[in-house]
């Protein structure tokens, strides 16, 4: 079965720049998808297909996807991005998620 | 505005059953695909079922495939998962969550309801 594999902690400085791996087996080939979780919410979406923001998610989101490692990018961290961050997939009708990534912004 | 809600979840004992619902407005639901997700307690998320707007695609984890089964009601806007020969480790918040795009999968999940908590134990 396909594996997402995600660092379990990223810091990031207050307005620097985080950016959060998710690796996988030729990854290129599939569209990944990015949810942000808030401690008690639910996930929302905030990459779909490797680069595209959903309506009201800031252009400081932004997606990449390259060979075996697909990374999320924050620019300009803000207190409210701390977050866990997942990515996702989907692989033979069935979706993976990465394991997730907890941003702290320091 | 897009709006799940899940409801039926509670504390059941091994072995036993329950049914989720998830009531969906603000969008025809009939021509989006719908997915349940859970996730452990303090862990992450796992994809546990996906049907296509129509209903007659179906698909399911490994972990819950011929234990659980999905549906929808479309004339009813609602969406459920029923849950037979419950384990511990089914244990978990199950969100609902609709495809983001109605032209087909993989666009992503968007939005996810509030969940609803599932507890297995005797």
């Amino acid at each position: 079965s396909y594996e997402l594999t995600q660092p379990l902690s990223v810091s990031v400085a207050l307005g620097q720049t985080a950016r959060i791996p998710c690796g996988g087996n030729n990854i290129e080939s599939k569209n990944v998808h990015w949810y942000q979780q808030k401690p008690g919410q639910a996930p929302v979406l905030v990459i779909y297909r490797d680069t595209n923001r959903p309506s009201g998610i800031p252009e400081r989101f932004s997606g990449s996807n390259s060979g075996n490692t697909a990374i999320l990018t924050i620019s300009r961290a803000q207190a409210g991005d701390e977050a866990d961050y997942y990515c996702h997939v989907w692989d033979s009708s069935t979706a993976v998620f990465g394991g997730g990534t907890k941003l702290t912004v320091l | 505005e897009v709006q799940l809600l899940e409801s039926g979840g509670g504390l059941v004992q091994p072995g036993g059953s329950l049914r989720l619902s998830c009531a969906a407005s603000g969008f025809t639901f009939s021509t989006y695909a719908m997915n349940w997700v859970r996730q452990t307690p303090g862990k992450g998320l796992e994809w546990v079922s996906a049907i296509s707007g129509g209903g007659i695609y179906t698909d399911y984890a490994d972990s819950v495939k011929g234990r659980f089964t999905i549906s929808r009601d479309n004339s009813k806007n609602t969406l459920y998962l029923q849950m037979n020969s419950l384990r511990a480790e089914d244990t978990a918040v199950y969100y609902c969550a609709k495809d983001l795009d109605a032209a087909g999968p993989d666009w992503g999940f968007d939005p996810w309801g509030q969940g609803t908590l599932v507890t297995v134990s005797s």
